[in-house]
């Protein structure tokens, strides 16, 4: 049973276009997350969600937006793509109960040509 | 800013051969510093969170202690299935958001 899952695994498209990433996950848990991960492998958070609050990382340009239609999805929408935005980009989750155990989906792979 | 550096980048061992890798941190407060365990094409996967100075744990072959500035990563006896990329991750309690810092890995090479 996955327990965080995203789609698409991998996702090519053209300069300028808009493209959407969607979470989900089905742990309960209260709060999610995007980060990305550049060619170097270096793992950057984005943002962090939860019904009370959306934080926003201050280097992540505006047109990257997360939205939340419930509490167990947590999609990724990115207008006007750029050529660096290509990159992994990962969903995770976790429950801010004290242990703050973030759980990580697979990954999608976004190549802007 | 919250600061977690990794050393070594990488790192080739024989199976075997036991090592560790180390995670140095600088935050205001640590809430807790995160171990994960990334394969190639795979999201990161939890293995260990420390909370406190002098706190330990295990799990089989790998153990991660915590003092006031780093953490370390000791790999006992590897195999080649512990080959991976090894992230370091720190939470600060003064930032208020439960994101996470992370280090940019040790990339762990265990040969037969």
């Amino acid at each position: 049973d996955t327990a965080v899952s995203q789609t698409p695994k991998y996702l090519v498209t053209q300069m300028g276009n808009d493209k959407s990433i969607k979470c989900e996950q089905n742990l309960g848990h209260d709060t999610m997350y995007w980060y990305k991960q550049d060619s170097k492998k270096f793992l950057k958070i984005m943002f962090s969600y939860n019904n009370k609050e959306l934080i926003i990382n201050e280097t992540v340009p505006n047109r990257f937006s997360p939205k939340s239609p419930d509490k167990a999805h947590l999609n990724l929408h990115i207008n006007s793509l750029e050529l660096g935005d290509s990159a992994v980009y990962f969903c995770a989750s976790s429950q801010v109960d004290g242990t703050d155990t973030q759980y990580f989906g697979p990954g999608t792979r976004l190549t802007v040509l | 800013e919250d600061q977690v550096t990794q050393s070594p980048e990488a790192l080739r061992l024989q199976e075997g051969e036991s090592s560790s890798l180390n995670c140095s941190y600088t935050v205001s407060g640590l809430r807790g510093l995160f171990w994960y365990r990334q394969d190639p094409g795979k999201g990161p996967e939890f293995l260990f969170t420390l909370y406190s100075a002098g706190e330990e744990k295990e799990k089989e072959r790998l153990k991660a202690t915590l003092t006031k500035k780093e953490s370390f990563l000791h790999i006992t006896a590897p195999k080649p299935e512990d080959s991976a990329t090894y992230l370091c991750a720190v939470e600060d309690s003064g930032a208020g958001s439960y994101q996470l810092t992370f280090g940019k890995g040790t990339k762990l090479s265990v040969i037969p």
